[in-house]
């Protein structure tokens, strides 16, 4: 079965520092991976994903993620942290076989000090 | 443009009412589905559709239904809202396969207080 994780409940920053946020998965094959960022009260956007092709993937809000198939993690990370990126985060695995849902990882809470 | 609606986004009513979620897209998406959300913790699905007259429950048990007749429609229903109810309901809808990953696209969600 399929599963994500997510180390860190909740981390802290200060605004122009670099961020690191963990994702693990379990799953039998290269599976589609994900990276969503929440605001309170809002929907989910997705910041950027991995499918195929080239490992490090390049998103919106200069975030960016890298594949490591060896170490089953795609972790996000940004150089900068600006105040506005405080928001929840989420790691998630979709399988390549359509007939399967997502799994979402639990959730990085992420606070940025001015 | 990805367009996914939620009505209504906040909504407080009272025990014992009947209540419906509705959430619509402009995508053509065949999947569909509805999370249960509280503040700050982790997505639960409670219901997914893979098509028109297609409905299943998903991984965490709920009280509500849900009905798909429209491809675009995927409304989500509670005969009688209790305050265990309470909590944050995110519709999503999620495109074929193309083999470029396609992502599950989300409304802004429906806050439902029960008192």
């Amino acid at each position: 079965a399929q599963s994500v994780t997510q180390p860190d409940i909740h981390i802290t920053v200060s605004e122009g520092a670099s961020l690191e946020l963990r994702c693990n998965y379990s799953y039998g094959a290269t599976p589609y991976l994900f990276w969503y960022v929440q605001s309170p009260g809002q929907g989910l956007q997705l910041l950027l994903k991995y499918f195929s092709g080239d490992t490090l993937v390049q998103g919106i809000k200069g975030f960016e993620a890298e594949f490591k198939r060896s170490q089953s993690s795609f972790n996000l990370r940004k150089p900068s942290v600006h105040w506005s990126d405080a928001a929840e985060y989420f790691c998630a695995v979709g399988a390549k076989n359509y007939g399967q849902n997502f799994v979402f990882g639990p959730g990085t809470r992420l606070s940025v000090l001015p | 443009e990805a367009d996914i609606y939620q009505t209504p986004r906040y909504l407080v009513i009272g025990t014992g009412k009947k209540i419906t979620l509705e959430c619509s897209q402009t995508m053509g998406h065949d999947k569909m589905y509805w999370y249960q959300q509280d503040p700050g913790m982790e997505l639960h699905l409670i219901h997914y559709s893979y098509g028109v007259n297609s409905t299943e429950k998903g991984d965490l048990s709920s009280e509500s239904t849900v009905s798909r007749i429209r491809t675009e429609h995927f409304p989500l229903t509670l005969e009688s809202a209790r305050p265990s109810h309470t909590s944050q309901y995110l519709c999503a809808s999620r495109g074929r396969d193309r083999g470029i990953g396609n992502e599950q696209f989300f409304g802004p969600g429906t806050r439902l207080t029960v008192l």
